[in-house]
């Protein structure tokens, strides 16, 4: 069975502080996708992020970066200098790599709140 | 390009209503899914859907949950005789096929905002 936990409910910054999300899997699959989403007050999923399982190496993305390791299972996501635009829940999700899509697996979420 | 739309935005229904809720993809994807996100949790797995085939209902909660896709473009799901349990957000989806379509988007679901369904 596939488990996104993500431990930290809510989390509050000051703008333009540095803030990291935590995310750990379980998978029983040797490969999978692990994905980032963003939603904000309007309710849509925005879509930031996806890694492949055999692909550790990190990203950097402007102020979003994520650390991926597979030795413990975990995909954090880490936002710099934050700003109030970033205040939303974050969700990070996992599926399984087969010949069709496939269902995504998501964590609760983190509702993050930047103060100005 | 247009991305996921979904309607109505809200629906309040009376308890033991029929619902219908409405899902337009992103022109072009082939793979349709639904979801359904109660109040501070993450989204949860409904229904897939290729083109018109419904290849996975496992998440489903109960025979009362309907989806059809019936020309391969436009979803509908529909709940019958709703309960108060049914009240949550249902998010749609839609994606590339592997094989088609960009590498890139491979794989990646794109959602609409989800229709708010309340059940007094």
């Amino acid at each position: 069975a596939q488990k996104v936990t993500q431990a930290q409910t809510e989390i509050s910054v000051v703008e333009k502080e540095d803030v990291t999300l935590d995310c750990v899997y379980e998978t029983r699959d040797t490969t999978y996708y692990l994905f980032w989403y963003k939603q904000p007050p309007s309710g849509e999923l925005v879509f930031l992020i996806r890694r492949n399982s055999f692909d550790e190496q990190n990203e950097i993305s402007g102020r979003y970066s994520w650390n991926f390791q597979k030795s413990t299972s975990s995909f954090n996501f880490t936002i710099t200098a934050s700003q109030v635009v970033d205040s939303a829940v974050y969700f990070c999700a996992l599926s399984a790599i087969n010949s069709g899509n496939t269902p995504l697996v998501f964590g609760k979420g983190t509702r993050l709140s930047v103060i100005a | 390009g247009a991305g996921v739309s979904q309607s109505p935005r809200y629906k309040v229904a009376k308890r033991g209503q029929d619902v219908a809720l409405r899902c337009d993809p992103i022109s072009g994807h082939v793979s349709l899914f639904w979801y359904q996100q109660a109040l501070g949790q993450g989204p949860e797995f409904l229904t897939y859907f290729q083109n018109e085939a419904q290849l996975d209902k496992s998440g489903l909660p109960s025979d009362r949950f309907f989806a059809e896709r019936p020309e391969g473009s436009v979803s509908t799901l529909k709940i019958q005789r709703t309960q108060q349990e049914d009240s949550a957000v249902y998010l749609c989806a839609s994606s590339w096929e592997p094989g088609t379509g960009s590498l890139w988007d491979k794989n990646i679901q794109y959602f609409g905002a989800g229709t708010r369904l309340s059940v007094l």
